[in-house]
C-alpha cells in the first residue's frame, strides 16, 4: 500500500525567507502527487499537482514542487514566504488502481515570524 | 464559479444519535469523496461516489454510509454516533472520478459528539 511521510511536523521561518517542506512517498510505480494547504478551521486548497511530464511543477501563490523519482520525494518550495502562508500543508498521493483514494501525509504546520 | 459547499458548518450531537452531512460538488463534477480529519489521526478516506454509485470505501464501519443524488450532491450519514466520531468531515469533488483526477475540497463540517 502507498504511504506518504512528511517528516517535519512544525516549521518556523521568517517572513521573506525561503521555504522547503519535505514529502516522501512509498510506492513502486509513478504516483500522482498533490500539495494542499489548510488554514485553521478551513478546508483544503490545492496548491499544485504532478501527474507526469516536467518534474518541476508550478502552483498557486508562488509555490513550486519538484518530483524526484530516485529519492521518492516531492518537496514543496517557495523562494520568499509571506505571513499569510502560515497554515498546515499536506502532501497527498494517488495511485493508479486505488479508485481515487488519496493518501495524505500527517501534515506540516508552518509558522511565519515577522 | 462556486466551489464545493458543505452544510452544516458545525454539528453537535450526543452519543448514539445520527448525523447527516451534506455536500454539493462543483458544477459539472460527477464524483464526490468524503474524508474524515480527526485529531491525531490525520486525513482518512471514507467514501467515493460517482454517478450515483458507491465506488470505493475506506476502512470505516458500516454505520458510516451515504448516497449521491441525481444532481450529484451527496449525503454522509453516521449512525450510532460515538465520541471518536468527532472530527472535521471534508467533502471533495472531481470532474469524472478516477485515479488521476484532481479532487477539490469544501470547507468541511465540524462534527462534535458529546
Amino acid at each position: 500500500a502507498q504511504s506518504v511521510t512528511q517528516p517535519d511536523i512544525h516549521i518556523t521561518v521568517s517572513e521573506g525567507a525561503s521555504l522547503e517542506l519535505r514529502c516522501n512517498y512509498s510506492y513502486g510505480a509513478t504516483p500522482y502527487l498533490f500539495w494542499y494547504v489548510q488554514s485553521p478551521g478551513q478546508g483544503l486548497q490545492l496548491l499544485l499537482k504532478y501527474f507526469s511530464g516536467d518534474t518541476l511543477v508550478q502552483g498557486i501563490k508562488g509555490f513550486e514542487a519538484e518530483f524526484k523519482r530516485s529519492q521518492s520525494s516531492f518537496n514543496l518550495r517557495k523562494p520568499s514566504v509571506h505571513w499569510s502562508d502560515a497554515a498546515e500543508y499536506f502532501c497527498a498521493v494517488g495511485v493508479l488502481g486505488t479508485a481515487s483514494k488519496l493518501t495524505f501525509g500527517t501534515g506540516t504546520r508552518l509558522q511565519v515570524t515577522l | 464559479e462556486a466551489g464545493v459547499t458543505q452544510s452544516p458548518t458545525h454539528l453537535i450531537k450526543t452519543r448514539g444519535q445520527q448525523a447527516t452531512l451534506r455536500c454539493s460538488p462543483i458544477s459539472g463534477h460527477t464524483s464526490v469523496y468524503w474524508y474524515q480529519q480527526a485529531l491525531g489521526l490525520g486525513l482518512q478516506f471514507l467514501l467515493w461516489y460517482d454517478e450515483g454509485e458507491e465506488r470505493n470505501r475506506g476502512n470505516f464501519p458500516p454505520r458510516f454510509s451515504g448516497r449521491q443524488f441525481p444532481n450529484y450532491s451527496s449525503e454522509l450519514n453516521v449512525n450510532a454516533l460515538e465520541l471518536e466520531d468527532s472530527a472535521l468531515y471534508l467533502c471533495a469533488s472531481s470532474f469524472r472520478g478516477g485515479d488521476a483526477d484532481t479532487q477539490y475540497f469544501g470547507p468541511g463540517t465540524r462534527l462534535t459528539v458529546l
